[in-house]
């Protein structure tokens, strides 16, 4: 229950094309639904996050979309560039924690130029 | 713009020795954490820490760990007596507020224990 499954593990896509990664959740409490961008040999960096009172949040190009009733979220990267390429990280937290994040396994993102 | 820094960046050791990996949080934040990614897996949640105690804490965080806020800019994470699973980069982080609100992560720590 307290599992953030991500898929899929790797991805390949052609530099202008959509990205998408998707994660599910079982655990109801979680409230906070961040995605993490990590290059190599860097810690874990913010990239947009969304709480479940609403379907989608855009920044850009990248579009978290989330089905609460499915307890689904993705993530869509939007014409999609080399510099991009990094590893995605989903993640969630409970109501009333304060940072414990749960992470998904991680999909690793090539864009191809 | 304001980062979380962590030492050392690589730190080699024998099993069954101690090892102190450092953290200077962003200066005005409030809550403090440790996370470990050993190599390929995920991120794992380890403790995090406000107003100089443990607010939480994972099933990894054994007795083997603590943590410490000796002074008003470091963090410490303690492993008391490493042993080969506890090869992973650790990460620190911290934040202002304690729901929601930015998470920010250093760079990490690599643990190699022998």
């Amino acid at each position: 229950q307290q599992q953030v499954k991500q898929s899929p593990q790797s991805l390949i896509v052609q530099k202008g094309g959509i990205s998408i990664i998707n994660c599910a959740y079982e655990n109801t409490a979680f409230d906070y639904f961040p995605w993490y961008q990590q290059f190599p040999g860097k810690g874990p960096a913010l990239l947009i996050a969304i709480r479940p009172d609403v379907s989608e949040k855009k920044e850009g190009r990248f579009t978290i979309s989330f089905n609460k009733s499915a307890k689904q979220f993705s993530l869509h990267i939007m014409d999609s560039q080399p510099g991009d390429s990094a590893t995605y990280f989903c993640a969630a937290s409970k109501r009333g924690s304060q940072g414990n994040l749960i992470f998904g396994k991680g999909t690793k993102l090539s864009v191809k130029p | 713009e304001p980062e979380v820094t962590q030492t050392p960046s690589h730190q080699v050791t024998q099993m069954g020795q101690e090892v102190i990996l450092r953290c200077v949080p962003i200066s005005n934040h409030l809550y403090f954490y440790w996370y470990r990614q050993i190599l390929g897996q995920k991120v794992e949640f380890l403790v995090s820490f406000y107003n100089n105690e443990i607010s939480e804490k994972s099933e990894i965080f054994d007795d083997q760990f603590s943590v410490e806020r000796p002074d008003g800019s470091n963090f410490t994470l303690k492993i008391r007596s490493t042993k080969l699973e506890d090869s992973a980069m650790y990460f620190c982080a911290s934040k202002m507020q304690g729901e929601g609100g930015e998470l920010f992560f250093g760079e990490g720590s690599r643990l190699t224990v022998l």
